[in-house]
This record gives structure tokens, sequence and C-alpha cells, in this order.
């Protein structure tokens, strides 16, 4: 069965606490990217990577840090320098960045 | 600056009639448009497409019509049923450059009524 598998669905962070939330695909894709959404938004940007070992930031990477040193994996960290972390953070990929993404299940993230 | 609107937050339809969801955009060099459905609590699910050289695009239930000069946007579906209630979620990108990053609207609540 091939998808995208995010984990875990529920996160709890503490003040001044990094988290890494994990997205791992098996379709082979080249391009995996990482979205924020809060309510009453559209999704928005905040890394994207091409290929493994590279990756660009999006429109809202301020906070966060991502690494790709495998095709396969694209995990996100929410560092303490994110002041609002909270919110529910959907990973996608695609087999080229000019083609359709697809979504994982989303993990949502909260601080206590 | 949002760059994809949908001015609707909301739409209510009777099931087995048509829904109509709306959504516009500023940025000239958008060229390939998609729409998401998503259920709470899980990933926007793919629906259907078009790129800018076409007008319409039609996939079973759903249809998309897209108006250039008016950079206008509009997801069909018809008959509805009520399987159909999602937040649906229009995103434009830009085929030109060497990464097409994807825009998002708000969305748009669809509660389609038995």
């Amino acid at each position: 069965d091939g998808g995208i598998t995010q984990s875990p669905k529920y996160l709890f962070r503490k003040e001044g606490q990094n988290v890494t939330l994990s997205c791992e695909q098996n379709l082979n894709h080249d391009a995996m990217y990482w979205y924020r959404q809060d309510p009453g938004q559209g999704l928005r940007l905040i890394y994207y990577s091409q290929i493994v070992n590279d990756f660009q930031k999006g429109d809202i990477a301020e906070g966060y840090s991502v690494s790709r040193e495998k095709k396969e994996s694209f995990p996100l960290t929410v560092t303490s320098a994110q002041k609002n972390p909270t919110a529910f953070y959907l990973c996608a990929s695609s087999p080229g960045t000019k083609e359709t993404q697809y979504f994982g299940p989303g993990t949502r993230l909260l601080v206590l | 600056d949002q760059q994809v609107k949908q001015n609707s937050p909301s739409l209510s339809v009777q099931e087995g009639r048509i829904s109509i969801l709306n959504c516009d955009y500023t940025n000239s060099m958008f060229d390939y448009f998609l729409w998401y459905k998503k259920y709470p609590a899980e990933g926007p699910t793919f629906l259907i497409s078009i790129s800018s050289i076409k007008d319409k695009n039609e996939d079973g239930r759903f249809t998309v019509f897209l108006n250039k000069s008016a950079k206008h946007l509009s997801l069909h579906i018809v008959p509805s049923q009520p399987g159909d209630s999602a937040v649906y979620f229009c995103a434009a990108g830009s085929m030109s450059g060497s990464a097409r990053q994807l825009t998002f609207g708000s969305g748009t609540q669809l509660t389609v009524l038995p």
C-alpha cells in the first residue's frame, strides 16, 4: 500500500522544547513539502525539498528546521524559536515539483 | 496579501442538487489550479486540476471551470451527496521557475443536507 504517513497523530510540546514531526512516503516521489494549517486559514508552506540533501524555505520557515537525508523521509523540527506552534501540520509529496501534491493524514501539535 | 481567495467560508446544499464552490486569484503567473477536499483531522485529498490552456475539466461528478480573464475558477459537484460534506480548498501554482509552490485559499465548508 503506497502512501504518506505522518506520526504522531497528536504531539504535545512544553515551553522551550524542540519537537520533531515524522513524514515518510513510499511513493518514490522526489519532492516533499511541509505545510501548516491554522483554523479558518489555508495551508501555508513551511519548507519543501526537491531532491535528497536539498531543501528550500517556504513562506513561514522561521522557527522550523528540516532535513532530507533519505528520499522517503522529510522530518520537521519545531524549535523553541517558533512562538506560536499550535497548529495542524501536513506533509505532502509529489513525483516532481511541477506535479500534483498528495498529502499525509497530518499531525496536530499542541503546546502545554 | 491573499493571492488565492475563497470568499465563502461555508455553503449548504440539498442532496441531489448542484454545489458550486468559487475561487478567485490575483497572481497572473498562476497557470495551474487544483481542488482538494479535506475532512476534519485528515490530510487534504486531491480532487481535480486544470491548467490555464483549458477552460473546463471534468471527472465524474466534479467539473472545474476556469475563467482566465476574470481570474476565477469554480468547482461544480453534480449531484451533491452527503459524503461530499467537507472543506474544499482551491490551490494555484506556476509551472515556470525551478519549483512549483502551491498557494492555497482559506477553504469553503460544504454541507450537503439529506
